[in-house]
């Protein structure tokens, strides 16, 4: 079936390097790309989300890229911190699909200082 | 706000036991939504409710039940509790699917719930 899935399980970056998480999509007609960051021991938190319309947003400190052309979502972190280390996760979200949200399997960021 | 509160933090079951899994919001939410989180993976949505009194199952619905009498409260019940079942659970709410053009309306997530089914 349509999945969402990540390219690497880990990610190693120095404090204050930029940080890229892939993720890849199969599902071409999902609405919304959200990318959600979840720390040890909590629940999923929000990040970002992109319209599937839209091939860039921008937040505070972070970017989500679409092509969706290689059907393919980033997620940059500029100046990466301890804080950021945490599992982050995409979801994929379509409108038909009643409220639900797909999620991929997650990519582990661990931020050295 | 408290947000979403789930109750209880860890529990573990023999086999064939059953318990309720609580979990309320404050912020008055219409959505609400149950997932399942197994080591090392993502979410999948078990059940979910657009609003008291509204239900319909998710991705892995089975061996599970729900009932939304109230906005605020959203109980997931295990019946026949079995090993297959043991994961980290989290209820999560949100105003409503889509918000406007550009975005949609995030979920909230509780801490969530450790069950162990020994």
């Amino acid at each position: 079936g349509e999945s969402v899935g990540l390219h690497l399980p880990t990610l190693s970056v120095q404090e204050g390097d930029n940080s890229i998480i892939n993720c890849a999509y199969s599902n071409s007609a999902s609405d919304y790309f959200i990318w959600y960051k979840q720390e040890s021991g909590k629940g999923p938190q929000f990040i970002i989300d992109i319209r599937s319309n839209m091939d860039k947003r921008q937040g505070q400190r972070v970017t989500v890229l679409l092509n969706k052309t290689v059907k393919h979502l980033s997620l940059q972190i500029a100046a990466t911190q301890p804080g950021d280390s945490a599992v982050y996760f995409c979801a994929e979200l379509q409108k038909t699909s009643g409220s639900r949200l797909t999620f991929g399997e997650g990519t582990q960021l661990t931020v050295n200082p | 706000n408290a947000g979403v509160t789930q109750t209880p933090k860890f529990r573990i079951l023999k086999i064939g036991q059953s318990m309720t899994l609580q979990c309320t919001q404050d912020m008055n939410h219409n959505y609400m939504y149950w997932y399942r989180q197994d080591p090392g993976m993502g979410l999948k949505l078990i059940y979910y409710s657009v609003g008291a009194g509204i239900t319909d199952k998710g991705e892995v619905p089975n061996g599970y039940n729900v009932s939304r009498s109230t906005t605020e409260d959203f109980p997931l019940r295990l019946e026949l509790a079995a090993p297959s079942q043991t994961s980290v659970y989290f209820c999560a709410s949100s105003r409503d699917r889509i918000r406007g053009v550009s975005s949609y309306n995030e979920q909230f997530f509780g801490p969530g719930t450790r069950l162990t089914v020994l």
